[in-house]
């Protein structure tokens, strides 16, 4: 079974500044996706970044991008420039490539609480 | 767009009721999923329906169950509540496979 770790509970960052979530998977499958989602303290869960496993280079959204390294099994978040508006939950996810025609489930890590300083 | 929607945002039920959750996913998109948000578990999955036919169902018991409709839009229903049920129950709904999900505001259930 696939699991997803995210090993910081919680993190500060200063306004402005660059902060770097972690998150390590472990699964055997070769194909599949990597997702980064933010929960804000309003609750509603937003898509922050998608990685396809099998595309190497690291997937960039704004001031959001990953380092992903595969072997490693490492898929990390880099926020650069951080914003008032960036404090919230961010949740790792993973979740298979199925071509049998189902969605197929997110698996999530545990979330890492994130608080940025004015 | 409208976004997923989710009905009713809170819900307050004593144990041994049953309650149905709503979930109307953004238009065009074909597939449901329903996630459990405890702050013990985190996020777990429910279920999966894509084209009013469940595909995916995670480790839930049978008090758990849903059903989606031709228009795509979903319900969850939970009979015989447990204290432990109280939860935020999410709903996401994606385009078809391999496309990304996207998440209704959630429904807080509160079991007492």
């Amino acid at each position: 079974a696939q699991t997803v770790t995210q090993s910081q509970p919680e993190m500060s960052v200063q306004e402005a500044e660059t902060v770097t979530l972690s998150c390590t998977y472990d699964t055997s499958e070769s194909d599949y996706y990597l997702f980064w989602y933010k929960q804000p303290p309003s609750r509603q869960m937003i898509l922050v970044i998608r990685q396809e496993a099998y595309k190497q280079q690291n997937a960039t959204e704004n001031r959001f991008s990953v380092n992903f390294q595969k072997a490693a099994k490492s898929f990390s978040l880099k926020i650069s420039d951080s914003q008032l508006g960036d404090a919230a939950m961010y949740f790792c996810a993973y979740r298979s490539r199925d071509y049998g025609g189902s969605q197929g489930n997110l698996i999530f890590g545990k979330g890492t609480k994130l608080s940025v300083k004015p | 767009k409208a976004g997923v929607t989710q009905t009713p945002r809170y819900l307050i039920k004593t144990r041994g009721q049953q309650v149905t959750l709503s979930c109307s996913p953004i238009s065009g998109h074909r597939s449901v999923s329903w996630y459990q948000q405890t702050p013990g578990q985190g996020l777990q999955f429910l279920f999966e329906y894509f084209s009013e036919t469940q595909r995916n169902k995670g480790n839930f018991p049978g008090r758990f169950s849903g059903r989606q409709f031709s228009n795509s839009r979903s319900e969850m229903n939970v009979s015989t509540l447990e204290l432990g049920d109280s939860a935020l129950y999410l709903c996401a709904s994606s385009l078809a496979e391999n496309y990304e999900q996207y998440f209704g505001p959630g429904t807080r259930l509160t079991v007492t």
